[in-house]
Formats: structure tokens, sequence, C-alpha cells
């Protein structure tokens, strides 16, 4: 099972949004509606930031939204904040098992 | 509030066997409703699942993985365990315990710190 395809950084000024695509196959991505994405900001561990595509767990603000589209999830950050610069990865169910995203660096200008 | 940590060697030799353990405060390992996963993340790169173990014993393993793979639980000690044999120095990673809910096909809803481990002679 190969990683899901997500492009190497995006970045944003404070305010505006950036938009990350994570691609896969109908294996995974265009299979299943479980797509999750995870933040992870240096020297952490990934914090789940969305789950089912386009669910929000407690807590997490309403800045970040999921959407899927074929075999291609995205995330979306709406009124970037200098605290979302860090690192997203997408994770799909993959049948039995699971397979993450090469994982994004997003930088807020 | 539930808390996971690992912990074990840091450091391995090449074809020797890793090993690491997470221990659960704050929460039951025991019952149905959770399972206990293993991710790892080399310096630098990606996240990459391993595999996970049910309180019952029942196991998923990545089949990159799953030939030097075994996972274990002790409930009665809030713990479980990965070993992975025959390393090499792709085995270099951070290594994070994880839990997901039943049924939520992956959500990884609470991990651990990460523990380093390195594979030099």
């Amino acid at each position: 099972q190969s990683a899901l395809t997500q492009p190497p950084s995006a970045s944003g000024s404070p305010g505006q949004s950036v938009t990350i695509s994570c691609t896969g196959t109908s294996s995974d991505v265009g299979g299943y509606n479980y797509v999750s994405w995870y933040q992870q900001h240096p020297g952490k561990a990934p914090k789940l930031i969305i789950y089912e595509v386009s669910k929000r767990p407690s807590g997490v603000p309403d800045r970040f939204s999921g959407s899927k589209s074929g075999n291609t999830a995205s995330l979306t950050v709406s009124g970037l904040q200098a605290e979302d610069e860090a690192d997203y990865y997408c994770n799909s169910l993959a049948g039995d098992i699971n397979v993450f995203g090469s994982g994004t660096k997003v930088t807020v200008l | 509030q539930l808390q996971l940590q690992e912990s074990g060697p840091g450091l391995v030799k090449p074809s020797e066997t890793l090993s690491l353990t997470c221990t659960v405060s704050g929460g039951s390992i025991s019952g149905s409703a959770y399972y206990w996963d293993w991710i790892r993340q080399p310096p630098g790169k990606g996240l990459e699942w391993i595999g996970n173990i049910h309180y019952s014993g029942s196991t998923y393993y990545n089949p990159s993985l799953e030939s030097r793979v075994t996972m274990s639980v002790d409930t009665s000690k809030r713990q479980f365990s990965l070993r992975l044999s025959s390393v090499t120095a792709a085995d270099t990673a951070v290594y994070y315990c994880a839990r997901h809910p039943s049924g939520s096909r992956y959500r990884f809803e609470d991990w651990g710190q990460g523990t380093l481990v390195s594979v030099s002679s």
C-alpha cells in the first residue's frame, strides 16, 4: 500500500485560506468515507483535526474543514493564524488497514 | 484524562529486535471500546502505521512490516507492546503509541509523546 500523495508545501498569509490535497486510489480514499487529517507541530505528536472526511472533533476550530471528491480528499484552513503553521497528514482506511499521506508543510507568511 | 507513554531502549543494534512498551494511564486498556496502535515516523519523514492490538489479543499489522512485527497486551499492567525483529537503519524513527475507537476505522484520537529509537552499531 503506497502512501497517499500530498503536496510537500503550501502557504498563505494570515487571514487567508489554504487548501491541501490528498490523492489516493479507489482502494483507499475513493473507496471509503474514512479520511482523517492530523496536524503536527515540530517535536510534537500528531493531533486529530478532521475525521470521516469532514467531521471535527470537539475543540477543533471551525476554520478547519474537509471534503472529498473521487480519489482526492482536501483540507481547507480558513482565516490562517500563526499557530496553524505545522505539518498536516491525511489518513485513509484501505481495506483492513490504513495509510497515511506523505505530509504537507503549511507556512504562514 | 487518558495518557499514553512509550518506553524502551533508545538505541538498538542492526539485526536485533526493537522492543517498546506503551503504558496507559487515566483510562482502561480492557474492554472492547478501543484498539491500541503503533505508528512511527522516521526523522524528517512522514507517518507510517505499524499495526494494532485489541485487549482480546487480536491484531492487525501493516503488510509491509507483518513478517517482523509482534504485538502483545498486558491488561493487568495497562500496557501493550511492540517487537520489531531484524532491524536496520531504515527502522530508525520516532515510535508513537495511539488508540482508536472500535468501529471508527482508524480515528487516532489519542497519542503518546513518542520515543526516538535509533538503529546503529
